[in-house]
């Protein structure tokens, strides 16, 4: 199965980009990853999702690279709306499988 | 309505009580999946629909946790007799379709916390 690694914690200033970084090296090749915040007591939101190509919506931009080894997600303007835990997910068998994600706090 | 409903969005059960927890999926969406997220951690997969197929109950952790969608549309979570264990939110997702593509998106409701005392 594949697995994710995160950084547990990340800070940003208010009004800079925000890179998230995660490792997904055991990654198949037909597995997508997603992206997914976490704001308190809420249940997850979608943000974006990728294959191998690079993708962006009106949320945010994802890097995946070539290997399909890592990904970063790109918050380009960060808002203190932000803050929140941000899960690097891996789609395995139509299953979802969250790690531990990152906690970014997004500083005024 | 527009997104993913479940009810109750708290539940306080003694040990040994039944629950049951309602997920109203967003309209015409084809997949179901429940999820269990206990405190401080990731969401954990529990089982899944297609319709009303139950395609994978491999995450359920026990046989006291059921889980149908007899029509296709609105699933019903069950716990028999709650432990302490089980404390934790129970979040439903939809997505309009199977597959991993475009529209295969899971949504995810606000979720149900189950308290077990």
């Amino acid at each position: 199965d594949a697995k994710t690694t995160q950084p547990p914690s990340m800070d940003c200033a208010e009004g800079r980009a925000a890179n998230l970084p995660c490792n997904h090296s055991t990654i198949s090749g037909n597995e997508y990853v997603y992206w997914y915040r976490q704001i308190h007591s809420q249940g997850p939101q979608y943000i974006i999702h990728g294959l191998k190509n690079n993708e962006t919506n009106e949320m945010a931009s994802l890097i995946i690279t070539e290997d399909r080894k890592s990904s970063t997600l790109i918050l380009p303007h960060a808002t203190l709306r932000d803050t929140a835990v941000y899960y690097c997910v891996p789609r395995i068998a139509q299953k979802l499988v969250f790690g531990q994600g990152t906690r970014l706090t997004i500083n005024p | 309505g527009a997104g993913v409903s479940q009810s109750p969005r708290y539940k306080v059960a003694k040990r040994g009580q039944d629950v049951a927890l309602r997920c109203d999926p967003i309209s015409g969406h084809v997949s179901l999946f429940w999820y269990q997220q206990a405190l401080g951690q990731g969401p954990e997969f529990l089982t899944y629909f297609q319709n009303e197929a139950q395609l994978d109950k491999s995450g359920l952790p026990s046989d006291r946790f059921f889980a149908e969608r007899p029509e296709g549309s609105v699933s019903t979570l069950k716990i028999q007799r709650t432990q302490q264990e089980d404390s934790a939110v129970y979040l439903c997702a939809s997505s309009l379709r199977m597959g991993q593509g475009r529209g295969g998106e899971l949504f995810f409701g606000e979720g149900s916390r189950l308290t077990v005392l």
